[in-house]
C-alpha cells in the first residue's frame, strides 16, 4: 500500500518564476491538504482540496493556487516566486469523515 | 484562531533515558496528532489521539481534552528517536486548518 508521494524531491527556482508541485494521496484517501514549512518552524496550512474543489484556505496570498484531479491527486502552483517562498512543501492526505492525516516526504523549494 | 504551545523547545537526553513532551492548546479540538519529523523532513505519524491514552511500543500518549493538553512519553530513548516532535490540532472536522505547534527538538546522545 503506497503512502503519500510527492514530486519533485528538490527544486531550485529564481525570483519571479512559477512552480508546480505534485502530490498523490494514500490509497483510499480522497482529500489532499498542502502545508508550507519554513526552516525551524512548524508546518502552516495552505489549503485543502476535496471533490476537486478548494474547501478551506489558510493565510496565504492568491499567488498560491491548486488543483485536484479526478484520481484525487493534486498540484500546488506558486506564481511570481519570492525569496520567502523557500521552504519545505508538504502534502497530506486523509479520507473524508476520518480526521487522521498522513504526510508525504515533501518537496524542498529553494528560490534564488 | 487556535493556539498550540509545546514544551520544552529543546531536549537533550542520554540513550536509555525517559522523557515527557507536552502540548497545550487554547480551544476544544476534534483532532490531535503527534508526529516525528526525521532529519529528511518526513513527518511520521505517531498517534491520532483527540482524547484518552494510547501506547505503541516505547511511546505512549495521553490527551486530556477537558484541560486542553496532551503528553507524549518516550521511554528507553534511542538515538533514532532524535528529531523534531510536533503536536497538531484541528478544531473543525475533515483536516481543515490543521494547526501545528512549534515543535520539540529532541537529541538523544549515545
Amino acid at each position: 500500500d503506497a503512502g503519500v508521494t510527492q514530486s519533485p524531491t528538490h527544486l531550485i527556482k529564481t525570483r519571479g518564476q512559477q512552480v508546480t508541485l505534485r502530490c498523490s494521496p494514500k490509497s483510499g484517501h480522497d482529500t489532499v491538504s498542502w502545508y508550507q514549512q519554513a526552516l525551524g518552524q512548524g508546518p502552516q496550512f495552505i489549503f485543502q482540496y476535496y471533490e476537486e474543489e478548494e474547501r478551506q484556505r489558510g493565510n496565504f496570498p492568491d499567488r498560491f493556487s491548486g488543483h485536484q484531479f479526478p484520481n484525487y491527486s493534486s498540484e500546488l502552483n506558486v506564481n511570481a516566486l519570492l525569496l520567502g517562498d523557500s521552504a519545505l512543501y508538504l502534502c497530506a492526505s486523509s479520507r473524508r469523515g476520518y480526521n487522521e492525516q498522513f504526510f508525504g516526504p515533501g518537496t524542498r523549494l529553494t528560490v534564488l | 484562531g487556535i493556539q498550540v504551545e509545546q514544551s520544552p523547545p529543546d531536549l537533550i537526553l542520554q540513550e536509555g533515558a525517559n522523557s515527557t513532551l507536552r502540548c497545550n492548546f487554547s480551544d476544544s479540538v476534534n483532532n490531535l496528532q503527534w508526529f516525528h519529523q526525521n532529519p529528511w523532513g518526513q513527518l511520521i505519524n505517531l498517534f491520532y489521539i483527540p482524547s484518552g491514552t494510547k501506547q505503541n511500543g516505547r511511546l505512549s500518549a495521553t490527551t486530556v481534552a477537558t484541560e486542553r493538553y496532551s503528553l507524549l512519553y518516550i521511554s528507553s530513548s534511542q538515538t533514532t528517536d532524535s528529531g523534531v516532535y510536533f503536536c497538531a490540532v484541528e478544531r473543525d472536522n475533515y483536516g481543515q486548518n490543521f494547526v501545528f505547534g512549534p515543535g520539540t527538538r529532541l537529541s538523544v546522545l549515545p
